[in-house]
C-alpha cells in the first residue's frame, strides 16, 4: 500500500452516536492533517500534528477530537455531532510543516448526520 | 484578513487551452499551490510556485507573480479527464495553507 489511506470511506450516523475516522499514510511522513471540505467552501483545516504533537487546533469543536498515537496513524473521534457536521473529511500529511513541501491527501470520509 | 479568489466555475473545449486565475491576500508570503481534485477523489498536487514567473509541467503550466498577488494555472490540449476543480492555496508567514473555495472546470466534446 502507497499513499494516504482514509476509513471509512462513507459513514452516516446519528446525533447521539460515537464513531472514528482513521487516517493511515505510507509516505513516511512527520505532519499529519485533518480537513473538512463542504460544498462551495475552502477546505478547513481542522487539526495539525508535528512528530505526533498537536500543532493546531483551528477553534474545532470539543465534539471532534483527534488522536495522533504515531507519525503513521491519525484518527478523529466523533462524539454527538450536529448536522452541520456533514461533509468530507480529508486527511493530509507532508514531510515537515514549512516549505514548499506538498501535502498528500486521502480519499476522505464522507459523513452524513442524521 | 486572509483571502484566495478564484473563479467558482469554467467551461471550456476539448483540444482548447484554459487559465484558471487566483488572487490572494496573505499575512506573508511562501509560495503558492495548486491542486487537482476529481469528484470524489482525493485532491493531488499539480505544482508550487514561490518565485515569479511560469512553471511548465507537460500539458499544465503555472505562474506567479508575488508583486500583484496572483497566479494562473494554464491548461493546453485539453482532456475530458481534465474535467476536475482546481484548488489554489497561498502559504502564510507560518507556512500555514489559505485554500481557496476551487474552481470546477467543465471540458465539452
Amino acid at each position: 500500500e502507497t499513499g494516504v489511506t482514509q476509513t471509512p470511506r462513507h459513514l452516516v450516523m446519528g446525533m447521539t452516536n460515537k464513531k472514528s475516522l482513521k487516517c493511515e499514510q505510507h509516505l513516511g511522513h512527520n505532519a499529519m492533517y485533518w480537513y473538512k471540505q463542504s460544498a462551495k467552501k475552502p477546505l478547513e483545516l481542522m487539526f495539525v500534528y508535528n512528530f505526533k504533537e498537536q500543532t493546531e487546533n483551528n477553534s474545532v469543536p470539543s465534539r471532534f477530537s483527534p488522536e495522533c498515537p504515531n507519525s503513521s496513524h491519525l484518527f478523529l473521534h466523533l462524539h454527538t455531532l450536529q448536522p452541520e457536521d456533514s461533509a468530507l473529511y480529508l486527511c493530509a500529511s507532508s514531510q515537515g510543516g514549512q516549505g514548499g513541501q506538498p501535502q498528500h491527501f486521502g480519499d476522505g470520509t464522507r459523513l452524513s448526520i442524521l | 484578513g486572509q483571502n484566495i479568489d478564484q473563479p467558482t466555475e469554467m467551461t471550456a473545449t476539448e483540444g482548447a487551452i484554459v487559465q484558471i486565475n487566483c488572487t490572494y491576500q496573505t499575512s506573508g508570503f511562501n509560495g503558492l499551490f495548486w491542486y487537482q481534485q476529481h469528484a470524489g477523489e482525493a485532491p493531488t498536487f499539480l505544482s508550487y510556485n514561490v518565485l515569479d514567473g511560469l512553471e511548465e509541467k507537460g500539458r499544465f503550466s503555472s505562474f506567479l507573480s508575488r508583486s500583484k498577488g496572483y497566479s494562473y494555472l494554464l491548461l493546453k490540449e485539453l482532456q475530458m479527464k481534465d474535467s476536475a476543480s482546481y484548488l489554489c492555496a497561498a502559504t502564510d508567514s507560518n507556512y500555514q495553507l489559505i485554500w481557496g473555495a476551487g474552481t470546477k472546470l467543465i471540458i465539452k466534446p
